[in-house]
């Protein structure tokens, strides 16, 4: 089976830096992906990481550590657009698999 | 083109209806799922169609029932659905079956009276 574990909710500043984590429990493990859905729209795919280290895509960076079965998205630069939701996600027996998702709020 | 298309945007039936979700994408993949989403939860995956052969997530109702026409289009079939069934249906589609990216469409708003 798989678990994907994250908080439900995390709030920050805009202009500052958040990190929002997920830990997993899967058998046969191939990386991890995180998605960013704002109210009312689609899942959009931002990274993936299939080994350990940083991935860094403009204001996003992704971290995969797979020893810790932990990782972690990074939002730089907050901007009031980033408010939305953020999935990880794993691909198990050819399914993506989503966490419940963290519910981002940035102040003003 | 890296859109996936779904149609209707909205839709409003009663229980005893027969309504069809319809979607397309034109990026060659060669997986397109259907998943269902609830107000502050997670896409759940309903199905998955890759080479001609589905996938069932075993709790999905039979009420639901996917038709894979070609490579590019996959439907999802309502009929006799229940109020609980109201949500967010996503279509998705991956180059592969084993690619951690998915391309999702803008969904559809089902809503069951």
């Amino acid at each position: 089976g798989q678990s994907l574990e994250q908080p439900s909710e995390v709030t920050a500043v805009e202009g500052a830096i958040v990190q929002i984590n997920c830990t997993y429990q899967t058998s046969g493990f191939y990386g991890l992906s995180w998605y960013q859905q704002h109210d009312g729209g689609a899942p959009t795919f931002l990274s993936y990481n299939a080994l350990d280290g940083l991935e860094e895509t403009g204001r996003f960076s992704s971290f995969l550590s797979r020893s810790d079965s932990y990782g972690y998205l990074l939002l730089q630069e907050l901007q009031m657009k980033d408010s939305a939701s953020y999935f990880c996600a794993v691909n198990r027996d050819d399914k993506i698999i989503f966490g419940k998702g963290t519910r981002l709020h940035i102040l003003p | 083109d890296t859109e996936v298309t779904q149609t209707p945007k909205h839709l409003v039936m009663g229980m005893t209806n027969k309504k069809s979700l319809k979607c397309e994408q034109h990026m060659g993949h060669r997986a397109m799922y259907w998943y269902k989403q609830k107000a502050k939860k997670p896409p759940e995956l309903m199905f998955v169609y890759s080479y001609e052969k589905l996938s069932i997530n075993e709790s999905v109702p039979s009420r639901f029932s996917p038709e894979c026409p070609n490579s590019s289009l996959l439907n999802l079939h309502l009929h006799a659905l229940q109020p609980e069934d109201s949500a967010l249906y996503l279509c998705a589609s991956s180059q592969v079956l084993a690619s951690t990216e998915a391309f999702f469409g803008q969904g559809t708003r089902l809503t069951v009276v």
